[in-house]
């Protein structure tokens, strides 16, 4: 059982280029998130997909885009990479959306915009 | 303005010795609470949780106390142990929205 799993660990990108990150839930979990993790910032939640075939805007939406490719699966995209996007990316998954429900996260992509 | 606060970025605390981390949240419809511990290079894991109606919650060497009056959410370990140094994030949920993480705070338990 691996969990939560993202490729890639590490990226470097030159501002302008695109990159797509993957995340993948082994525990069949209907709800998946992306946050980004900024220093002094704590985690904040991108996108997330309460259910296959649903997307939603979190709290940091702007120049990302995300794909629920099926149950398991959840991309987060940059179509026009920026030296603010340098950070630490989490996906994570839970059982429920909004509800009384813990979120387990993969080990995080850490990218770096030059 | 952020809803979540954990106002030391930092603490350390000798080996064997209670350990406390505090949060403070400003909205009073937060429904419920979670601590996530993270080691370097991993993602958060979870700890301990507490909802609205309930003002304590023990897990083995962890509590959690929940002061809704004051918006106060607190984490004690006792007794401290070298494994437990790690970054805590206290996580907070809006009834019917996402969770709210606060910006951490960093435990060095010291041998």
């Amino acid at each position: 059982n691996a969990g939560v799993t993202q490729t890639p660990k590490f990226q470097v990108l030159k501002t302008g280029q695109s990159m797509t990150l993957q995340c993948a839930q082994d525990m069949n979990h209907n709800s998946m998130y992306w946050y980004r993790q900024d220093p002094g910032m704590g985690l904040r939640l991108i996108y997330y997909s309460a259910s296959e075939g649903t997307t939603d805007k979190g709290e940091v939406p702007n120049g990302y885009n995300v794909s629920r490719l099926n149950k398991r699966e959840f991309s987060l995209r940059l179509e026009s990479a920026a030296p603010s996007q340098t950070s630490v990316y989490f996906c994570a998954s839970s059982e429920a959306g909004t509800g009384l429900s813990e979120q387990y996260f993969g080990p995080g992509t850490r990218l770096t915009v030059t | 303005d952020q809803q979540v606060k954990q106002n030391s970025p930092s603490l350390s605390v000798q080996e064997g010795r209670i350990s406390i981390l505090n949060c403070d949240y400003t909205n009073s419809m937060f429904d419920y609470f979670l601590w996530y511990k993270k080691y370097p290079a991993e993602g958060p894991t979870f700890l301990i949780s507490i909802s609205s109606i309930k003002d304590k919650n023990e897990d083995g060497r962890f509590t959690v106390f929940l002061n809704k009056s004051a918006k106060h959410l607190s984490l004690h370990i006792v007794p401290s142990q070298p494994g437990d140094s790690a970054v805590y994030f206290c996580a907070v949920l809006p009834y019917g929205q996402n969770f709210v993480f606060g910006p951490g705070t960093r435990l060095s338990v010291l041998p």
